[in-house]
């Protein structure tokens, strides 16, 4: 079963909301990492972090806003969404950057109303 | 722009027989291929991987052959199960960066009993 587990599995949020998505990896990775998924899209790569810092910001919108207080934890700050940020966020950890990504967590699948 | 396809969006094949994926990537720096599964409501699981310096791979009933001539990767399954039913993703990166992947569409395989 993977090691990387992603709270809450699922989420409605107005538009004026604020809430976070939260990702906790229990392999000894650091690296972590944001992909959005949509219906009938490609996984879009949104955030990569290495040792807790940002090294890739994929041109993502700044109503996104994520956090790595550690290398165990990854959050994304939501807020003021729109109605196309619907989606499943999924989190992602490798060892570092250059090694091969292979654990992916569940998901967090995020209504917009 | 850079993009990686799958040719068929849904693959239906009886149990038992013989599955062949297909992929078309068009950047030709990239070096480094992985191969994904996804299963309904889960997170996307790595299935097996390659460089370029490599044209054929094997694990537990899975071949990942490459051909960069024409910029093409394909994903063999052998003696397909019920259990390999799901979404089928390619990837790509350059080797030093693997984190920062660039993902197919993906191609549903479908496993008739």
């Amino acid at each position: 079963e993977t090691g990387v587990t992603q709270t809450p599995r699922h989420l409605v949020m107005g538009m004026t909301n604020k809430k976070s998505l939260k990702c906790e990896q229990h392999l000894g990775h650091n690296a972590m990492y944001w992909y959005k998924q949509s219906a009938k899209k490609p996984l879009e790569l949104m955030f990569v972090y290495n040792f807790k810092e940002q090294t890739e910001n994929n041109s993502v919108p700044s109503r996104f806003s994520p956090e790595c207080p550690n290398s165990s934890h990854l959050f994304l700050h939501l807020h003021t969404l729109q109605p196309e940020d619907s989606a499943l966020y999924l989190c992602a950890s490798s060892q570092d950057r250059v090694t091969a990504m292979g654990d992916f967590g569940p998901g967090t699948r995020l209504l917009v109303l | 722009g850079e993009s990686v396809g799958l040719h068929l969006p849904t693959l239906s094949v009886q149990e038992g027989d013989n599955s062949i994926i297909n992929c078309a990537y068009s950047n030709s720096a990239s070096d480094y291929f992985i191969w994904y599964k996804q299963e309904s409501g889960k997170g996307p699981q790595f299935i097996i991987d390659i460089r370029s310096n490599m044209d054929k791979r094997q694990g537990q009933r899975v071949t990942v052959l490459l051909n960069k001539t024409v910029k093409h990767l394909s994903l063999q399954i052998a003696a397909t199960q019920p259990g390999d039913s799901a979404v089928y993703f390619c990837a790509e990166s350059i080797s030093s960066n693997t984190g920062k992947l660039i993902f197919g569409q993906g191609t549903t395989l479908q496993v008739k009993p």
